[in-house]
């Protein structure tokens, strides 16, 4: 069975204060490993997704990089608007996306 | 377009009655997925469909939940009788088919629900 699990559970940070998150997972061929962004009363918005170990992406102050067990979200010199629930997600030979219980990030300015 | 569309955004009911979610998926996706979100077990699908053929519905909890997809653009999900325990937040959510299926999924705002 396919499973996903993030640490931090929260983290706290000043603004600026460069960290990581942590998804790890195992799955059955992986088809994508997807991070998601959630603000409060809201769906989860899209970010990245990554197909194979070693793959990197970035996207403004985030970046994301895979290995064969599991994926970092690197965030560098944050703003209080990177304040949100970040979540991981996998794809196997499924086409369900199974998801982790996510990181609730606090930047403080 | 405007995205997957769900309603009601807030749903508040009494135990035994009958709830119906509605989601209107993004044109042209082939995929519609159903999830709930609760505090203790976050993201959980319940059921997927895929050109409006039900695919999986293993993580619907119990016979008291349901959905169709009559069309192309249009799902519901029904709960009957409803209880306090399913309070919780349900999203829709719909991707396209892009051959090896590599692809992400986009979300709808949620519908909150309180059964009381």
């Amino acid at each position: 069975e396919d499973q996903v699990t993030q640490s931090p559970e929260a983290l706290r940070l000043q603004e600026g204060e460069s960290s990581s998150l942590n998804c790890s997972y195992t799955v059955s061929g992986l088809r994508g490993l997807f991070w998601y962004r959630q603000d409060p009363g809201k769906g989860p918005e899209f970010l990245f997704t990554l197909y194979s170990a070693g793959e990197e992406k970035e996207k403004e102050r985030l970046k994301a990089t895979l290995t064969k067990k599991e994926s970092f979200l690197h965030i560098t010199a944050p703003k209080p608007e990177d304040s949100a629930t970040y979540l991981c997600a996998v794809r196997g030979g499924a086409q369900k996306l199974v998801f982790g219980q996510g990181t609730r990030l606090t930047i403080n300015p | 377009d405007a995205g997957v569309i769900q309603s009601p955004r807030h749903e508040v009911t009494e135990m035994g009655q009958e709830v119906t979610l509605r989601c209107k998926p993004i044109s042209g996706h082939d995929y519609l997925f159903w999830y709930r979100q609760t505090m203790m077990r976050g993201l959980e699908l319940l059921i997927y469909f895929n050109n409006n053929v039900p695919i999986d519905d293993s993580g619907m909890p119990e016979d008291r939940f349901s959905a169709k997809m009559p069309n192309a653009s249009f799902s519901t999900l029904k709960i009957q009788p409803s209880e306090p325990r399913d309070s919780a937040v349900y999203f829709c959510a719909s991707r396209p088919n892009m051959g090896a299926g590599n692809t992400e999924a986009f979300f709808g705002q949620g519908t909150r629900l309180t059964v009381v």
